[in-house]
């Protein structure tokens, strides 16, 4: 089935940073999606990918779908303290019947202030 | 985007026993998702709820566990049966929003089975 693989798994930065994280599978998807969780909280979405090469940005963040379709990278820029959380990826499938959305293990990210 | 309110949002249940998640949507959606993620995990996929029929199930979750019900397009629940120590989980009702590609969740409903 399909599975997505996220790194890095964790990572301490400095405060004012730069952060990349990416996403990468052995299938294809047709969209991608980039979510942060909070403790105790659901899963917010933070950019939403359609188009094989589509660069997008929301604020400080800064995401793409991957030429190949099988990958995506998440960028936050000048880190801040309220970025720690789990950030996932997502991709969503439909082929064979099915129509789904599939995530990534996650990213844990700290910021050191 | 969608307001996706659970209940409960967290319960202790005894080994055994079976626990209801209810999922309420303000708006008519046609695609529900449910998800579980275990402790310190990423989200799983249990099951697509479909409106009027059957639920779809992904491998490793089956219906007499997992019971799900989609009267309408507001509306779902995921019943835990028989629950077990393995069970204790956060359980997520997701839908998609009137744009393909945007998925959005509830707040979670955190389990622990003693």
């Amino acid at each position: 089935g399909q599975q997505l693989n996220q790194s890095p798994q964790s990572m301490f930065i400095q405060e004012g940073e730069d952060v990349s994280m990416n996403c990468t599978s052995s299938s294809i998807f047709n969209t991608w999606l980039w979510y942060k969780q909070d403790p105790g909280e659901g899963p917010v979405l933070l950019i939403a990918l359609y188009k094989a090469g589509e660069l997008t940005s929301n604020g400080r963040l800064t995401a793409q779908f991957g030429i190949t379709r099988k990958d995506s990278f998440l960028n936050i820029s000048a880190s801040i303290p309220s970025d720690v959380g789990i950030y996932f990826c997502a991709g969503q499938f439909w082929g064979s019947g099915t129509y789904k959305y599939i995530f990534g293990t996650g990213t844990r990210l700290k910021v050191l202030a | 985007s969608a307001v996706i309110s659970q209940k409960p949002s967290r319960d202790i249940c005894q080994r055994g026993t079976s626990l209801t998640i209810q999922c309420q949507v303000d708006s008519q959606v046609t695609m529900m998702f449910w998800y579980r993620q275990q402790p310190g995990q990423s989200l799983t996929l249990i099951a697509t709820a479909n409106q009027g029929s059957e639920a779809t199930y992904e491998s490793g979750f089956v219906i007499d566990k997992f019971p799900i019900s989609r009267p309408n397009l507001t509306f779902s629940t995921l019943t835990v049966s028989n629950m077990s120590p393995e069970d204790s989980s956060i359980y997520l009702c997701s839908v998609e929003a009137q744009q393909a590609g945007e998925l959005f969740f509830g707040e979670g409903s955190r389990l622990t089975v003693l």
